[in-house]
Order: structure tokens, then C-alpha cells, then sequence
């Protein structure tokens, strides 16, 4: 079936260094999404990339959409203690299927 | 502006006690709407879809119902309640029409089964 591997599953880094979480397909996807949890929280969306080799910014945080429209990544500079959390893709093959969604990145910061 | 509405927060319940956990919306007409569950704080579980009053559709083969009864409401059941039920249940809206817009998730259901 269908999939979306994220790695890695945890990352543990100072507070100031960067990260990176990376997702991969099984298939072409029509748009990709990225959601971050805080511990105990829930899932907030943060955006949604639509075009191959999309490239969108919020302040320190880079997403990117492969040009195969297959692979993704969320890259985090200068991390803060705010971005602890576990953050997730989820990929729309399209077609009204279901969101696949990755198992998630564990964030750490430490102070 | 649209706030979900998820309740309760926490839940205890026994093995084979039924299950209520209610989810509205407000501020929008005709979402789809979802449950999820997430176990061990992990990967999100999609458990029922609807894209509107009276239509539900099931991912996973279980011993969960969902309803909707009114166009913002979501329901969520059981008659008998498993150990394996346990988890964080979210309850989540999107846009009407195209089914993956993105998601806004309710601030969710804690329930451990004991």
C-alpha cells in the first residue's frame, strides 16, 4: 500500500543548531502537509505544499516539495525551546483518498 | 472564525463500558469531518470520515461507530469498551468539498481502558 517514511524518528539537538525532518513516498502526491504537536497537545497544521520544487518559509521554518512531487522536507534553523515537538507530514495521493501520514519527527531542545 | 469543540478530556472507563466522545464545530457549514486515534503518542490512525449528515465512512474494522447526526456534530461509540481502545482520540474538520483541504484538530479525548 501506499506510504510515507519519515526520518529520522527522533532528533535531539542544542537550542541554536538547526533540523531537519525528511518524508518519502511511495507515490506521487498531489499535495503534502505539515502539522506540529506539542507534547500533550495536538496536531496544528502548519502548511501545505502544492507545486513540485515548492519551496514556502514561516520565519525560521523552510518546507520544501520535491520536484518529483514524492519527497518533502521541513527545516528548522536556529532551533528555540518553542520548537519542541513531534511534527508530521501527511501526503494526499488525490483522487478523494485518504491522508497518508508519516509516523512523525521527535523534536528535543535543549537549553 | 471556526473552533472545534472536543469532549471529554480525559476519560477512564472499564472493560465492556459503552463509549460517548462528542465533537462539534462552529463557524463553518458542511465540514467533513474525522476521528483519529493515536496510541503510545505516535502515528495518527484515521478511524471514520463524513462528508455530511448521516454519511460515514470506516477506515478500520473495529468495534467503534461513528455518527453524525446534525452537520456539525461527530459522534463517536462503542458498545463495549476493549483494552486495546485505549488512546488519544482527535476529532479534526476540514474544508467542505475536497476531502484531504487541510485539517484542524480538537484538543482531543484521553481514554484509558482499564
Amino acid at each position: 500500500g501506499q506510504q510515507v517514511m519519515q526520518i529520522p524518528q527522533y532528533q535531539h539537538v542544542q537550542e541554536g543548531e538547526d533540523f531537519t525532518t525528511y518524508c518519502n513516498s511511495s507515490t506521487t502526491l498531489s499535495n503534502i502537509q505539515w502539522y506540529k504537536q506539542r507534547p500533550g497537545g495536538h496536531p496544528v497544521f502548519l502548511i501545505q505544499l502544492v507545486k513540485s520544487g515548492e519551496v514556502k518559509k514561516q520565519k525560521r521554518l523552510t518546507f520544501q516539495f520535491g520536484e518529483a512531487k514524492k519527497n518533502s522536507s521541513l527545516h528548522i534553523t536556529a532551533t528555540q525551546t518553542t520548537d519542541v515537538g513531534t511534527y508530521f507530514c501527511a501526503g494526499d495521493a488525490g483522487n478523494n483518498r485518504k491522508l497518508i501520514w508519516g509516523l512523525g519527527t521527535s523534536l528535543a531542545v535543549n537549553p | 472564525s471556526q473552533t472545534i469543540h472536543q469532549w471529554p478530556a480525559t476519560l477512564v472507563q472499564p472493560v465492556g463500558s459503552p463509549l460517548s466522545l462528542e465533537c462539534t464545530v462552529e463557524g463553518t457549514s458542511n465540514p467533513n469531518l474525522y476521528w483519529y486515534r493515536q496510541a503510545a503518542g505516535r502515528g495518527l490512525q484515521l478511524l471514520f470520515y463524513s462528508v455530511g449528515i448521516g454519511q460515514i465512512s470506516s477506515e478500520v474494522p473495529q468495534n467503534l461507530s461513528a455518527s453524525r447526526p446534525q452537520d456539525r456534530q461527530f459522534i463517536l461509540s462503542s458498545k463495549k469498551l476493549l483494552l486495546s481502545d485505549s488512546g488519544f482520540y482527535l476529532c479534526a474538520w476540514s474544508s467542505p468539498g475536497l476531502l484531504n483541504s487541510p485539517l484542524h484538530f480538537g484538543n482531543g479525548t484521553r481514554l484509558t481502558v482499564t
